[in-house]
């Protein structure tokens, strides 16, 4: 079975421009997770998508944006991009949370380093 | 914000060795979950363990959980240098997401 995909592998980009980073879960589950992962701050939870929908998202400004697809697929987008936005970006999946509570393991795909210069 | 805190922040040891990380929590939870992480790479899921749950095995790896000192501890017996990597404690948060610790970072000479 396929784990969780990320594309691409690497991104370089210079400030102010715009990132775009895709995400594909494994098959049959619906809930997708962006975490961010900097140097010196640890992984940082940035964006929940379930069914479609926006369920939740971390203490990031709001160009951080994204959504999730018919096909449980997400895509994050970073505008404006500044130079601490450099970072691994990790996406996970996991079987439908029914609560908040988070009880389903996550499934983490390779990561997308952004590199803004 | 972190929840859970690991210790040591690094440690060393030589491959057949055991090595045991500690991770500590803040608030109540439902599970706590183990990852491996290498070179900056994706984080490999190791090991669930529920709230009522006490202790859990996975092939070398054994988990414990203390809820009432909110710590949790992971074990790796006979390490191996492809042990060598980073390692976290999540749990959940009430976004629906993990919140992770800093991690210990593991050493594992030949």
């Amino acid at each position: 079975e396929a784990g969780v995909t990320q594309s691409p592998t690497h991104l370089i980009k210079t400030r102010g421009q715009q990132a775009t980073l895709r995400c594909s879960p494994i098959s049959g589950h619906t809930s997708v997770y962006w975490y961010q992962q900097a140097l010196g701050l640890g992984l940082q939870f940035l964006l929940w998508y379930d069914e479609g929908e926006e369920r939740n998202r971390g203490n990031f400004p709001p160009r951080f944006s994204g959504r999730q697809f018919p096909n449980y697929s997400s895509e994050l987008n970073v505008n404006a991009l500044e130079l601490e936005d450099s970072a691994l970006y990790l996406c996970a999946s996991s079987l439908a949370s029914g609560s908040l509570s988070s009880y389903n393991e996550q499934f983490f795909g390779p990561g997308t380093r952004l590199t803004v210069l | 914000s972190q929840q859970g805190e690991e210790d040591p922040q690094a440690l060393s040891i030589q491959e057949g060795e055991n090595a045991t990380m500690n991770c500590s929590y803040k608030t109540s939870i439902n599970n706590l979950q183990w990852y491996r992480q290498n070179s900056g790479r994706g984080l490999v899921h190791l090991i669930l363990i529920r709230s009522n749950e006490r202790e859990k095995h996975s092939g070398r790896l054994r988990v414990t959980l203390d809820t009432s000192k909110k710590s949790s501890s992971l074990l790796i017996t006979a390490s191996r240098a492809a042990d060598t990597a980073s390692y976290f404690c999540a749990t959940g948060g009430s976004q629906g997401n993990l919140i992770f610790g800093k991690g210990t970072k593991l050493s594992v000479k030949p």
